[in-house]
């Protein structure tokens, strides 16, 4: 049972323009959600995250909109840089019921000089 | 300052053998996750720490899996009866819990265990 799903593999984007990494999940108990960005041989590091209580974040070129209706959120990188080409988990978390976090399958992001 | 550091980083072991990964979380941090990552997968959740104790591990598959943090810092992961299945990544993270918050989680580099 998926409870973190993205449904894109991997995604390729020019240098320049905008990323989307998109997220679904099926846990309406989720209450915190992240996003972390790898490189290969590395482990996940952190990259931006939001609560349940806002609908988007922002940082930098990093913005993460949180639709709790739908279920849905997504990663904005404007503009998308090459050192951007990575994989990018996106998790979720449900706080109050500790700190279990759960991850989805991963997008892997090619962005073309 | 130093991250998560885990050991070995690469372990090859033959199926039916014992294995311990370490895991040095970075100092300070209370709480301290273990994950397993397969090919082409997310991290899959193992076992959570808070402290010494461990206050969440469901995510361990059977009982073949144990992981211990007796003084709080380092924890240990042992595998017994290593299975061709128990191949992956074994990542360690640690993170501050700060209330309210499930708090950014900073990752090690990984184990990758192989077991023939």
């Amino acid at each position: 049972d998926q409870q973190v799903k993205q449904n894109s593999p991997s995604l390729s984007v020019q240098e320049g323009r905008i990323s989307i990494l998109n997220c679904d999940y099926t846990n309406s108990m989720f209450d915190y959600f992240l996003w972390y960005k790898k490189y290969p041989a590395e482990g996940p590091t952190f990259l931006i995250s939001i609560s349940s209580i806002k609908d988007k974040n922002e940082d930098g070129r990093f913005t993460v909109f949180l639709n709790k209706s739908a279920k849905h959120l997504s990663l904005h990188i404007v503009p998308s840089q090459p050192g951007d080409s990575a994989v990018y988990f996106c998790a979720a978390s449900e706080v109050t019921g500790g700190f279990k976090t759960i991850f989805g399958a991963g997008t892997r992001l090619f962005v073309k000089a | 300052g130093a991250g998560v550091s885990q050991t070995p980083s690469n372990k090859v072991t033959e199926k039916g053998k014992y294995v311990e990964l370490r895991c040095d979380p970075i100092s300070g941090h209370t709480a301290l996750y273990w994950y397993r990552q397969s090919l082409g997968q997310g991290p899959e959740f193992l076992i959570y720490f808070q402290g010494t104790g461990a206050a969440d591990d469901s995510g361990l598959p059977n009982d073949r899996f144990f992981a211990v943090r007796p003084e709080g810092s380092v924890s240990t992961l042992k595998i017994q009866r290593t299975e061709r299945g128990d191949s992956a990544v074994y990542l360690c993270a640690s993170s501050l819990t700060l209330s309210g918050s499930a708090g950014e989680q900073f990752f090690g580099p990984g184990t990758r265990l192989t077991v023939l």
